[in-house]
């Protein structure tokens, strides 16, 4: 079975610093998403990673994937407001079209 | 634009009566899903299609039941809700096989409160 941790699930950081978020899986996987969710609202599409040390930016936020050690991460640069949200990871199985498994996500909070 | 639509936004239903909440995407994607999202747990999968009259069952399937006769609809049915179900729930698609890598686009949530 394949089970998804995220943690920390709750993050509370100042503006301007920096904070990775880590998302460890129990089976192999190649297929992992990031997700984030505003309050009340629906998943926005972040990143998909497609293989091993794949790497990803969009401003502060980058992810990468490691599948020898079943870990992606989410680093945050210069946290800023506009980043509090719920962040999820998502994987799949290899070679099945198995459920997409969620992380319990990681709920970020910004303060200036 | 792409789209994948969700109806009632809200509803509060009262248990046992029989419900439908209709999910629908404009983008001719193969790939359907419903998740429930609950505090603490993340999102869980209910159902998923991978094609007309093609479904499987999530990880908590019990108490629901979908279908899919068209490709673009994929309505999720609770025959007899009970407060258990309150959730929010999510539906979500995308055009192939999850692993291809393709985004996978999701509605803004259902919320359901069974009383």
């Amino acid at each position: 079975e394949l089970k998804v941790e995220q943690n920390p699930l709750f993050l509370s950081m100042q503006e301007g610093k920096n904070y990775t978020i880590y998302c460890n899986y129990s089976t192999t996987s190649d297929r992992l998403y990031w997700y984030r969710q505003d309050p009340g609202k629906s998943l926005e599409s972040l990143f998909v990673l497609l293989s091993n040390g794949a790497v990803k930016q969009e401003g502060r936020l980058m992810a990468s994937l490691d599948t020898k050690a079943r870990l992606s991460t989410l680093h945050i640069t210069a946290a800023v407001h506009d980043l509090s949200a719920t962040y999820f990871c998502a994987l799949l199985k290899i070679g099945g079209n198995t459920p997409l498994v969620f992380g319990k996500g990681t709920r970020l909070s910004v303060i200036a | 634009e792409a789209q994948v639509t969700q109806n009632p936004r809200y509803l509060i239903t009262v248990t046992g009566k029989k419900l439908t909440v209709t999910c629908s995407q404009n983008m001719n994607h193969e790939y359907m899903s419903w998740y429930r999202q609950d505090p603490g747990l993340g999102l869980r999968q209910i159902y998923y299609s991978m094609n007309v009259e093609v479904t499987d069952k999530g990880d908590v399937p019990e108490g629901y039941k979908v279908s899919r006769k068209e490709k673009r609809n994929f309505p999720l049915i609770l025959e007899s809700p009970s407060p258990n179900q309150t959730s929010l729930y999510f539906c979500a698609s995308s055009l192939g096989v999850w692993g291809s890598g393709n985004t996978i686009y999701f509605g803004e949530g259902s919320w359901l409160t069974v009383v």
